[in-house]
Parts: structure tokens; C-alpha cells; sequence
């Protein structure tokens, strides 16, 4: 079975910190890749996507992906985190031939103003 | 606006009482799908529907039905909705499959008692 691992379950941060969130699959294949947000009582949206070319990818709010490829890896990183980033952070992957997404566990960034 | 709605946003319910969960899109996506979220446990994909009248289960689709009649319509019912089925759900439509990003509705919290 395809599966997602985001082995940091809950970071706190102060303001201004970088963040380095990290996701790793296990699906040999082709995948397109997504990080998605879910602020406090809201529904996820999305925060950054990686289908194909230059591995890093910059998404809304300054955040931006690696991927990388021999690694299985698709990092979430910010260089400087506001308050306002505080939510749930998913990584998502789409092995390039299934119909199906695959979310990691999420990890909760509490930022500290 | 573009937008994936869910309805009701709030349910209890008690343990073997018929339930539907409505989830309407106005993107005109073709793909539709269905999570439950779980602490520790991210999204779970339960159904999903390539388009109208082609559903497939997904990894947790144990008490759970669907059904597509429509494009924009993908309602989730629970026949006999059991207390380990308390938990958020949250419809999402997608333009081009699983390979495109997501568009999530607001959430469906469900509790059975």
C-alpha cells in the first residue's frame, strides 16, 4: 500500500524562525505532489503543487517544495514564519497512474508571536 | 464563486439511523471525492468518482455508500452509522482526476452516539 509519512507531528516555532517541514512517500513511480493547509476550523486549501520540472516549487505566502526524487522527499519550507502560519500543514501524493490521493498524518505548526 | 459545499456542517446522530451527507461542486469537475479526517491519521480517502455513475471505493469504504447521478452531486450516506464513524469529513472536486489539485469543501462534523 502507498503511503505518506510526515514525521513531524506537532513543531512550535517563534516568529521569524524557518520552518522545514518534512514528507516522504513510498511509491516507487512517477507522482505528483501537494502540500496543503488547514487553518483552524477551516477546510484544507492549497498551499503548493509539483507535477514535473524544476524541483523546487514556490507556493502561496512565501512558502516553497523540494522535491527530491532519489530521496522520496518533498520538504515544506518557509525562511521566516509569521503567526498567521499557524495550522495544519499535509503533504498529499498522487502516484501518476492511480486515481487516488494519499495524505500523510499532518503536522500541526503552532507559531509563537 | 468556485466552490465545493457541503451539507449539513454539524450532525449528531444516533448509532444506526440513516444519514446523508450532500456535497455540491459548481466547477464542473469531474473528479469528486470523499475523506474522513482523524487525529493522527490525516485524510483517508473513502469513495471516489472518476465522473457520473463511476464511483470506486477508496481506503476506508467499510458503512459507507455514494453515488453519482450528476456531475455536480456526490452525496455520502451512512446506512447504519456506527459511534467509529465519528469523525470530519470533507468532500473535495477536481478538475482532471486525482491529478490535479483538490478543491475541499468546509467539513462535515459528525458525531454517533
Amino acid at each position: 500500500a502507498q503511503s505518506v509519512s510526515q514525521h513531524n507531528h506537532h513543531v512550535i516555532l517563534s516568529e521569524a524562525a524557518s520552518l522545514e517541514l518534512g514528507c516522504n512517500y513510498s511509491y516507487g513511480g512517477t507522482v505528483n505532489l501537494f502540500w496543503y493547509v488547514q487553518y483552524p476550523g477551516q477546510h484544507l486549501q492549497l498551499l503548493l503543487k509539483y507535477f514535473s520540472g524544476d524541483p523546487l516549487v514556490k507556493g502561496i505566502k512565501g512558502f516553497e517544495a523540494e522535491f527530491i526524487k532519489s530521496k522520496f522527499s518533498f520538504n515544506l519550507r518557509k525562511p521566516s514564519v509569521q503567526w498567521s502560519d499557524t495550522a495544519e500543514y499535509f503533504c498529499a501524493v498522487n502516484p501518476y497512474n492511480f486515481n487516488k490521493f494519499y495524505f500523510g498524518s499532518g503536522t500541526k505548526l503552532n507559531v509563537k508571536p | 464563486e468556485a466552490q465545493v459545499t457541503q451539507n449539513p456542517r454539524y450532525l449528531i446522530t444516533v448509532t444506526g439511523k440513516k444519514l446523508t451527507v450532500t456535497c455540491s461542486q459548481n466547477m464542473n469537475h469531474e473528479y469528486m471525492s470523499w475523506y474522513r479526517q482523524d487525529p493522527g491519521l490525516g485524510l483517508r480517502q473513502i469513495y471516489y468518482s472518476m465522473n457520473v455513475e463511476a464511483t470506486d471505493k477508496g481506503d476506508v469504504p467499510e458503512g459507507y455508500k455514494v453515488s453519482r447521478k450528476e456531475k455536480r452531486n456526490f452525496p455520502l450516506i451512512l446506512e447504519s452509522p456506527s459511534p467509529n464513524q465519528t469523525s470530519l469529513y470533507f468532500c473535495a472536486s477536481s478538475p482532471q482526476g486525482a491529478k490535479t489539485e483538490a478543491f475541499f469543501g468546509q467539513g462535515t462534523r459528525l458525531t454517533v452516539v
